[in-house]
């Protein structure tokens, strides 16, 4: 079952924020909204997750709604090598609750 | 962010013969860390849970004979491709748990390439 739907494909500005829709409308009050990115050949990086409320590091934003029904990672300032398949996943957090990883969105920026 | 190894890389090797890969999380202690498989132009397929001092838990479908994991100590779980064939060529990535971090969640292996010739 497909608990997070992505768009397949996306493209960006160098130098523009990059906006990634997630959508989880069957998330449970206990899930965590996760967000991974895959650069090609490489492992999945962590990026951030948020319960609730929204987020951010280093590296990125998290906004989700007020329905929790969906999300979206913001890239402030995208850069070549920003380029990378997103994945967003929802998950308990805590203990050994595994990942389940979708299809997710291939971002590309653009120079 | 925690980091985690793997070794080798990449690795080619011949028809029917078994390749270990190993996956150690670097500074931290992992009591579970878990293999997964991607094959061109798909997702991550998670193959197995790795928990240490313990059989691992493996996902429907996958043969717990032909993929042989041993996870003997917390920084250390090793994947096994026993007779492997060229179907069984495919990225292989592992990730660690690291429970006490700040986000207890996963990092992952940069991947292992496998090819079987």
């Amino acid at each position: 079952d497909a608990k997070t739907t992505q768009p397949p494909s996306m493209d960006c500005a160098e130098g523009r924020a990059a906006n990634l829709p997630c959508n989880h409308s069957t998330i449970s009050g206990n899930e965590y909204v996760y967000w991974y990115r895959q650069i090609h050949s490489q492992g999945p990086q962590y990026i951030i997750h948020g319960l609730k409320n929204n987020e951010t590091n280093e590296m990125a934003s998290l906004i989700i709604t007020e329905d929790r029904k969906s999300s979206t990672l913001i890239l402030p300032h995208a850069t070549l090598r920003d380029t990378a398949v997103y994945y967003c996943i929802v998950r308990i957090n805590f203990g050994n609750e595994k990942l389940t990883f979708g299809t997710g969105t291939r971002l590309t920026i653009i120079p | 962010g925690a980091v985690v190894s793997q070794h080798p890389s990449r690795v080619i090797c011949k028809s029917g013969t078994s390749v270990k890969i190993e996956c150690r999380s670097l500074d931290f202690q992992a009591t579970t860390m878990f293999w997964y498989r991607q094959f061109p132009k798909q997702s991550l397929m998670l193959m197995a849970t790795s928990n240490e001092g313990s059989k691992a838990t493996y996902e429907q479908g996958v043969e717990k004979d032909k993929f042989l994991i041993n996870h003997a100590s917390l920084t250390l779980s090793t994947l096994t491709v026993t007779s492997a064939h060229p179907e069984d060529s495919s990225f292989y990535i592992c990730s660690a748990r690291d429970p006490a971090g700040v986000t207890d969640t996963q990092y992952f292996g940069p991947g292992t390439r496998l090819t079987v010739l």
